[in-house]
């Protein structure tokens, strides 16, 4: 089973509509949590960390759930702009390796 | 000012040439990182420096050597490469807190060097 596990895709979304996702990993004893954004060709950018109470960042909500372990985002009134792959980031070791899931792919359509 | 600036942007090479991948940051950050990914896959981390002092070697081959110059400077050599080296190679750096990274360190990516061995 793989540590970080994340919907692939592709997740085709209408303009203005919400989508959400989820990404599961296997270690209980994950410690940090991001999601990153990966646009075609580029490099991965953070979009925000994951905390315990959740944290909201304009149309971007990020949730953790320690007990099915899992965090999710949701993005709302999606923008074309937000048509990219999204990279679940979990760190495990106390130094912070950065376990990526595979990366989950959203394409937001006029 | 979160930049992370890498060279060149685009390397061509052959199986016989040598080359080097070079990485620079002015965040003050003590934690540098090289991955490699391919596409449609996560980065895969190869090497960190942790305050210029290689930590962590992800069983790389030989033909990959990484130098940590000084604090903003990280530099990947490339030697004997093969054709399945062909990758978009990604640095990346974090803050490091007290003598070492943090797991709670968020990492900054540069645009990366797509390489193409022949």
């Amino acid at each position: 089973r793989k540590e970080v596990e994340q919907d692939p895709g592709p997740f085709n979304v209408p303009e203005g509509a919400t989508v959400a996702f989820n990404c599961t990993y296997s270690n209980s004893a994950s410690q940090s949590f991001f999601w990153y954004r990966q646009d075609c060709r580029k490099e991965p950018k953070l979009l925000m960390s994951v905390y315990s109470s959740g944290n909201e960042d304009g149309r971007f909500t990020a949730q953790l759930n320690r007990a099915s372990q899992y965090i999710s985002l949701l993005i709302r009134d999606s923008k074309l702009s937000d048509s990219a792959t999204y990279l679940c980031v979990v760190t495990t070791d106390s130094w912070g390796k950065f376990q990526f899931g595979a990366g989950t792919q959203v394409v937001v359509t006029p | 000012d979160t930049e992370v600036t890498q060279t060149p942007k685009h390397l061509v090479m052959g199986m016989t040439n040598k080359k080097s991948l070079k990485c620079e940051q002015h965040m003050g950050h003590r934690a540098m990182y090289w991955y490699k990914q391919k596409a449609k896959k996560p980065p895969e981390l190869m090497f960190v420096y942790s305050y210029e002092k290689l930590s962590i070697n992800e069983s790389v081959p030989s033909r990959f050597s990484p130098e940590c110059p000084n604090s903003s400077l990280l530099n990947l050599h490339l030697h004997a490469l093969q054709p399945e080296d062909s990758a978009l190679y990604l640095c990346a750096s974090s803050r490091a807190s007290g003598t070492s990274v943090s797991s709670t360190d968020t990492q900054y990516f540069g645009p990366g060097t797509r390489l193409t061995v022949l």
